[in-house]
């Protein structure tokens, strides 16, 4: 009955590497968010889409890309992993943009080593 | 700008005593959502309310409360007769309806209750 779920929960991989976190929301909203939490626990987001399109890109490097196949699923590639990638990634949802609750994934805590 | 400040960093108490952690908002948006979520150790991050702007009323939920002075761009909240399972990372966020669409989020306090 998980409303946001995102796998993996746990990521340890060498720096270089390639990796993807899925998401997918059951909650039948159109808006999904990546968020990332640093080492201090704080929250920022990465970005946003709405029914597919990319609405938010906060100033990520390249090496981060999202996909959305359908408003239902948010997917996050990191491609040539760093040591400063380590962090929580959190998926989330939302229905539309006006000012209704955000709901979070359980989090997926990719270490890079 | 936009922005939230949680002054408190940790906060320690002993069971049963009330706590409060503070949350300060700075948005030039008259129309604006407020939330507060809370992380337990095991890492998830949960909602617990949405106020929006134009609500000023207190809230309560069981032992939970939430004080919104927007003479003061406050959002305090408050856990009567603390509870150990309470120990949480908890974090202030606004979302302003205009401009951005986005959770900002404070830096979060942590609620240390000790038996």
């Amino acid at each position: 009955d998980t409303a946001v779920s995102q796998t993996p929960k746990y990521l340890v991989t060498q720096m270089g590497n390639d990796k993807s976190i899925k998401c997918e929301q059951n909650l039948g909203h159109d808006t999904m968010y990546w968020y990332k939490q640093d080492s201090k626990k704080f929250l920022k987001i990465m970005f946003s889409y709405n029914n597919k399109e990319l609405i938010i890109n906060e100033t990520v490097p390249n090496r981060f890309s999202p996909k959305s196949p359908d408003k239902a699923h948010l997917n996050l590639h990191i491609n040539s992993l760093e040591l400063g990638d380590s962090a929580v990634y959190f998926c989330a949802s939302c229905l539309g943009s006006s000012g209704n609750t955000i709901y979070f994934g359980e989090g997926s805590w990719l270490t890079v080593v | 700008a936009q922005k939230v400040t949680q002054a408190q960093t940790e906060i320690s108490v002993v069971e049963k005593e009330d706590v409060t952690l503070d949350c300060v908002y700075e948005t030039r948006d008259t129309t604006y959502y407020l939330f507060w979520y809370k992380q337990p150790p095991s890492g998830e991050l949960v909602f617990l309310i949405r106020r929006n702007s134009f609500d000023e009323q207190n809230e309560i939920s069981g032992r939970y409360s939430w004080n919104f002075q927007k003479s003061t761009s406050s959002f305090n909240f408050t856990i009567t007769a603390s509870q150990v399972v309470d120990s949480a990372v908890y974090f202030c966020a606004l979302r302003p309806l205009y401009n951005t669409d986005k959770l900002i989020f404070g830096t979060g306090t942590r609620l240390q209750v000790f038996p």
